[in-house]
This record gives structure tokens, C-alpha cells and sequence, in this order.
């Protein structure tokens, strides 16, 4: 089983909700990351957690706040999002360690539509 | 730091024609490569990394460090090739296993 799952796969959400996605692997990877990425662009990594702690925040508003419960699931809490964060929002995992070749596998994504 | 460059935004081929998508990166230390495509509504997946020197559905990719390349080539193009292809350098663990993509291209494959 090489997949990761991401529900919703469609959110709409009005500026004052508070809402999350969640997402979740079965690989055993204790690396799991978010990518924000926007219609024709690439992705934009977001959070990396490894180990379930945060290791990686690229500057990101903190009314994106992740969550890593446990090994297997990671969230992401949305709260007070503006119109310009509507995205397909990419969660992704991998292998941690020192090995070389770390594969990256992503999941379908949750298009996120704030109105 | 990390950055990948994929120069050409729109590649159009012909059926049959040789392909060649370029990636160039600038990295300080010993870089991961990969190459991901995006089918029309489909989830991103691994096409090829550079340690594994496979080839998957034709596609080949070199690393040149001299150069600092990883240009994507498939010798004879075909219509179901037409998708998103985004070039991805990874720092590995040192660097938190970021993995960063360049701009994509997308390729088109005409009958």
C-alpha cells in the first residue's frame, strides 16, 4: 500500500469557520508534510513533520495550524482563512532517515474554497 | 539553498518525436533528484529519481553535476505522455527532507 489519503477531497468554508483536513498513511513513514498548491503552479511545502514533532514551518500564517496525533495522521486546522488561500492542499509522507533516495508520496489532495 | 529551474513552460511534440524536458538546480551539497508528473485530475506521483538510474514508461534521466542537470528525455513521444512535470531537488535529512520543485512543464504530444 503505497497511498496517502486526504479527506475532505472538497471543503468550501466562509472566512470565520474553523474547519480541518485530515490526512492519513499507512507506510509506517515517519516523515509526513503539507504542500499548498495553487492552479498551474507547483506545490509550496507548507509544514514537515518528522518523528510526529514539527521540524519545518516555512513562515506560514498561523491560521494554518497542523496537528500530528500520532505516526499515521496529520491535520491541518484552518481557521479565519481568507479568499486567497483557496487551494488544493497536498499532504504528503515518506521514509525518515538518513538513506538516501527518500521517495516523497502525495495524496489526491483537498481542494479548499474560502468564500 | 535549494532551487530547481525548468526553463520552458510549454513543450508541444509531435507523436513519435523525440522529448527532452530540462531541469537545472542549484544546491551546495550532494542533491536528490526527481521528476514527478500530474495527469489531468490525478494525484502527483514519482516518475524517476536519479539514484535509481531506471528507466519508467521510456523516461530516462541523467544527473550531470557538472552541469547541474537532470533533463527528463523519452526517445519516442507518445499521446498519453501529455501531463504536468515537475523537476524536485530533496537536501535529504540534513535539510529536513524538503523536497523543492521547479516550475513544471507541461508537455503536450499532438497526433
Amino acid at each position: 500500500d503505497t497511498e496517502v489519503t486526504q479527506t475532505p477531497k472538497h471543503l468550501v468554508m466562509g472566512m470565520t469557520n474553523k474547519k480541518f483536513l485530515k490526512c492519513e498513511q499507512h507506510m509506517g513513514h515517519r516523515a509526513m508534510y503539507w504542500y499548498k498548491q495553487k492552479a498551474k503552479k507547483p506545490p509550496e511545502l507548507m509544514f514537515v513533520y518528522s518523528y510526529e514533532k514539527l521540524s519545518i514551518n516555512e513562515s506560514v500564517p498561523s491560521r494554518f495550524s497542523p496537528e500530528c496525533p500520532n505516526s499515521s495522521l496529520l491535520n491541518l486546522h484552518l481557521h479565519a482563512l481568507q479568499p486567497e488561500d483557496s487551494a488544493l492542499y497536498l499532504c504528503a509522507s515518506s521514509q525518515a532517515g538518513g538513506f538516501s533516495g527518500n521517495t516523497i508520496y502525495f495524496g489526491e489532495g483537498s481542494w479548499l474554497t474560502v468564500v | 539553498a535549494q532551487r530547481v529551474t525548468q526553463p520552458e513552460k510549454l513543450l508541444s511534440v509531435f507523436k513519435g518525436a523525440p522529448v527532452e524536458l530540462k531541469c537545472n538546480y542549484s544546491y551546495s551539497g550532494s542533491p536528490e533528484l526527481f521528476w514527478y508528473v500530474q495527469y489531468s485530475r490525478q494525484r502527483l506521483q514519482l516518475l524517476l529519481r536519479h539514484i535509481s538510474r531506471e528507466s519508467i514508461k521510456g523516461f530516462t534521466a541523467d544527473l550531470n553535476k557538472g552541469e547541474t542537470s537532470f533533463h527528463l528525455k523519452k526517445p519516442f513521444a507518445q499521446e498519453e505522455d501529455s501531463a504536468m512535470y515537475y523537476c524536485a531537488l530533496s537536501g535529504g535529512q540534513e535539510y529536513g527532507n524538503k523536497l523543492v520543485f521547479g516550475a513544471g512543464t507541461i508537455l503536450r504530444v499532438k497526433s
